[in-house]
């Protein structure tokens, strides 16, 4: 089955790192683009962060410095190094498959989410 | 910009149709792709590139485009749309993506 898991929220005080995993089945994590995309409680979706499959890595300013999106390609899994938490950093968490097969991108496969709690 | 802007929210009586828009500089570039979220969920992809819609998801939503103005249609809107819709599009530098702010649909 084509699917992503994401695990490894939780709760963590301001300035804490947090990783989260996101693991791939059904199809090959270093041969796609995948992306983190997150939402506040009752708040819209927030794109954070994308890696090409040739490895290149964007961010959304809001995270960009604190946050490092990379991937292991033995384990098939995405990640997402989170530091210098901040409260504002509270969301639900999602891993997506960005599919590129033509110049307009879009979702077609997301994960079920990983809550991330920032507070003290 | 990189920005996208969506009406807050948008209601239908059942089975007549609406329209939800979504409007950003960078739709001139790139075709929008939509979103359908109910709650506790995850988004579920209803609309990608020019009007195409994935497997399982019914005609009654179409998504034309015009300039910098993309559409989801809902022809007979039924009780189970009621959600929010996002939509999304690669911003103007082409390596990043933005989201519209979300819509919530009302079927009354």
């Amino acid at each position: 089955e084509v699917q992503l898991v994401e695990s490894g929220g939780g709760l963590v005080q301001p300035g804490g790192s947090l990783r989260l995993s996101c693991a791939a089945s059904g199809f090959t994590v270093s041969s796609n683009y995948l992306s983190w995309v997150r939402q506040a409680p009752g708040k819209g979706l927030e794109w954070v962060s994308v890696i090409y499959s040739g490895g290149s890595t964007y961010y959304a300013d809001s995270v960009k410095g604190r946050f490092t999106i990379s991937r292991d390609s033995s384990k098939n899994t995405l990640y997402l190094q989170m530091n210098s938490l901040r409260p504002e950093d509270t969301a639900v968490h999602y891993c997506a498959r960005v599919n590129t097969a033509m110049a307009s991108w879009y979702f077609d496969l997301w994960g079920r989410g990983t809550l991330v709690t920032v507070s003290s | 910009s990189s920005e996208l802007t969506q009406d807050p929210a948008v209601s239908v009586a059942l089975g007549q149709t609406v329209r939800i828009t979504c409007q950003g500089y960078s739709l001139r570039s790139y075709y929008a792709s939509w979103y359908q979220q109910k709650p506790g969920q995850a988004p579920v992809l209803v609309i990608y590139g020019k009007n195409n819609r994935p497997s399982g998801i019914p005609d009654r939503f179409s998504g034309p485009s015009s300039g910098n103005t993309a559409s989801l249609t809902i022809t007979g809107a039924q009780a189970e749309d009621e959600a929010d819709y996002y939509c999304s599009s690669r911003d103007s530098s082409g390596n990043r993506v933005v989201f519209g702010g979300g819509t919530k649909l009302t079927v009354l």
